[in-house]
């Protein structure tokens, strides 16, 4: 069964700072790995989306890599902003015609003025 | 163009009450899913659908029914609600390839007291 780790749990940096958020999981068969934003009270936003042929994404101030044979993703963020306090979430999608995406529990982000 | 949406936002309910959670798109996908949030937990999949007539289970379905009689809506149904099914629900949809993100909706807070 996949599962999907985010470490650490909760992250506070001063704004300025660069950030790397970490995600890992144990079945290295993926078809893609997403990176979701969740503000408090709402719903999940697409941050990323990496395919398993792919290394990274990037978009803005995001970028995202995959080491897909080992287990591995980072979201880094440069130049952090207060905007980007949220939580992230890390998901996993199983092989070809799976439709579930498994997720980690996220990183709780606070950039401190 | 409102993306997914889901009513109520917040709901109470008694032991053994049901109710029906509404989910409603207008990005004419084809798959639409159901996911349960607990505090701290990343997202697990209730039960999804790949069209309009067809339904599956997914990770945690006990205490669930869904149907998918159009393409836009996919209600999810609570019968005899526990205190087990407190949680935030979150419906989301994608055209269901599998390069597509899943775009969710602003979630439906439920207690069962």
């Amino acid at each position: 069964k996949q599962e999907v780790t985010q470490i650490p749990a909760a992250l506070s940096v001063p704004e300025g700072e660069n950030l790397v958020l970490n995600c890992s999981f144990t079945d290295s068969a993926i078809y893609n790995l997403q990176w979701f934003r969740q503000d408090p009270g709402k719903g999940l936003t697409s941050l990323l989306l990496i395919q398993s042929s792919q290394r990274e994404q990037t978009s803005g101030r995001l970028n995202a890599s995959l080491d897909k044979s080992s287990g591995r993703s980072t979201l880094y963020i440069a130049a952090s902003q207060p905007g980007d306090s949220a939580t992230y979430l890390c998901a996993v999608k199983g092989g070809a015609g799976s439709y579930q995406l498994t997720f980690g529990k996220g990183t709780k982000l606070s950039v401190i003025p | 163009n409102a993306g997914v949406t889901q009513t109520p936002k917040f709901r109470i309910l008694k032991i053994g009450q049901s109710m029906t959670l509404q989910c409603a798109q207008d990005m004419n996908h084809n798959y639409m899913y159901w996911y349960r949030q607990d505090p701290g937990m990343g997202l697990k999949l209730i039960y999804y659908s790949v069209g309009a007539g067809i339904t599956d289970k997914g990770e945690v379905p006990n205490g669930y029914n869904v149907s998918r009689s159009t393409t836009e809506d996919f209600p999810l149904r609570l019968e005899l609600a526990a205190p087990s099914q407190t949680s935030v629900y979150f419906c989301a949809s994608s055209h269901g390839t599998d390069k597509e993100t899943q775009y969710f909706g602003p979630g439906t807070r439920l207690l069962v007291l």
